[in-house]
């Protein structure tokens, strides 16, 4: 099993630009979420999808940002338009109904 | 206040060293505590899972639960240099509860 896979890994870019962060969870897996990790908050949930339906997106921090899951081996994560403060790294784990939550290798942002 | 309290650290020890690791916590539901290690660079993986308080075993690692005082621990026994890594505490209410609250890690360095 090839695990969660996110791309790209590292993402620079410029204040005002979108940016579109991509997830493939584990095939099989019905639950789907989106975390960031930052040094001052930590790892913070902003979203989760089980059978591609958003269920809770609560952690969205505002209207800039938005995920879609279009199909189950699929989601994205857009941030428009991007800002110095949204620089962190971005997870995408998947898990079954119950058990172990697994995570991608993150995708690092920075915005200048 | 935070719902999960963890001390980030650094925390640096010699190889052999017992160590120890903290969280306390203020949601008196929460039943379910995991930790996770994260690599640098890399997505945290679950180490250690319990329910509700009480100890567990796994090899060099054991995890502790009070849920009396609110607070857990995870101790690593006889410690080595590849145990360096991000430690994080996380809880939830259920056991397929889809709000997992992650403490902010902790940095352990393992000196050989």
């Amino acid at each position: 099993d090839a695990g969660v896979i996110q791309s790209p890994r590292h993402e620079v870019t410029e204040m005002g630009q979108e940016v579109t962060l991509r997830c493939k969870p584990i095939s099989g897996h019905d639950y789907l979420f989106w975390y960031r990790q930052t040094m001052m908050r930590g790892l913070e949930l902003l979203i989760y999808f089980n059978n591609n339906v958003p269920i809770d997106d609560s952690g969205m921090p505002e209207d800039r940002f938005s995920a879609k899951m279009p199909n189950a081996s699929f989601s994205t994560l857009k941030i428009q338009p991007s800002e110095p403060r949204d620089s962190a790294v971005y997870f995408c784990a998947s898990r079954r109904e119950t058990g172990e939550l697994f995570f991608g290798e993150g995708s690092r942002l920075t915005v200048l | 206040q935070k719902e999960v309290e963890q001390d980030p650290g650094p925390l640096s020890v010699p190889e052999g060293a017992i160590v120890s690791l903290n969280c306390t916590y203020s949601n008196s539901a929460f039943q379910y505590f995991m930790w996770y290690r994260q690599y640098s660079r890399k997505g945290p993986e679950l180490l250690m899972y319990t329910y509700s308080s009480g100890n567990k075993e796994d090899g060099r690692f054991t995890a502790q639960v009070d849920k009396s005082s609110k607070y857990i621990s995870l101790f690593i026994r006889d410690s080595q240099p590849s145990d360096s890594a991000t430690y994080l505490c996380a809880m939830s209410a259920y056991s397929s509860a889809s709000k997992i609250i992650f403490g902010s890690g902790t940095r352990l360095s393992i000196r050989p």
